[in-house]
């Protein structure tokens, strides 16, 4: 079966604060891609990045950067220096060929960034 | 820009009444998705479809239909409204499969009283 986890429900940090929201995984599949979408109070969720199950190289993409390590079945996502602009809820969610390349979504963690 | 929309932001229905919810997308995109959005619950998938006419059902349709007669347009029924169904309705669509990003409507928030 395949699943994802988003232990930390609500997080809440300062402005300028560095935050780490924590996601693993699990699937039986050697073939995945995993995502991260963030939701800002409009509503609407906005891909944010994908990482294929061979591609363990982390990224950074200004003051976000992910780090995937299949060691630990973790796909984690670091806000560097946050702004109240990155509040939002933040979705991590796999995609394996075994359910049909079909979208699973962890329960989300809502960050709330305060001035 | 891939634009989807949802016919409602807000929608409010009585107990018993058939609702209907639009999703258009205009980037000819293959898959469309409607997913419920619940607290702590994440999103889960009630139905999408991969061409026009074919649908398959996802980890929750009890209570769901949908219909997709143009390749831009996915409908979700609801064919008997229940206090239950009270929930954030998201769509969504994709161009392929597995690796390819799907694109959100901004959601319809539905309550059943």
């Amino acid at each position: 079966a395949q699943k994802v986890t988003q232990a930390q429900t609500e997080i809440s940090v300062v402005e300028k604060e560095d935050v780490t929201l924590d996601c693993v995984y699990e699937t039986r599949d050697t073939t995945y891609y995993l995502f991260w979408y963030k939701q800002p109070p409009s509503g609407e969720l906005v891909f944010l990045i994908r990482r294929n199950s061979f591609d363990e190289q982390n990224e950074i993409s200004g003051r976000y950067s992910w780090n995937f390590q299949k060691s630990t079945s973790s796909f984690n996502f670091t806000i560097t220096a946050s702004q109240v602009v990155d509040s939002a809820v933040y979705f991590c969610a796999l995609s394996v060929l075994e359910y049909g390349n079909k979208l699973v979504f962890g329960a989300g963690t809502i960050l709330r960034v305060k001035s | 820009d891939v634009k989807v929309t949802q016919s409602s932001r807000y929608l409010v229905k009585r107990t018993g009444e058939k609702v209907f919810l639009e999703c258009v997308q205009d980037m000819d995109h293959e898959n469309m998705f409607w997913y419920r959005q619940d607290p702590g619950l994440g999103l889960r998938l009630i139905y999408f479809s991969y061409d026009v006419k074919m649908k398959e059902k996802g980890d929750i349709p009890e209570g769901y239909s949908v219909s997709r007669e143009k390749k831009e347009r996915f409908s979700l029924i609801l064919e008997s409204a229940s206090t239950n169904q009270t929930s954030m309705y998201l769509c969504a669509s994709s161009l392929g499969w597995g690796r390819d990003e799907q694109f959100f409507g901004p959601g319809t928030r539905l309550t059943v009283l």
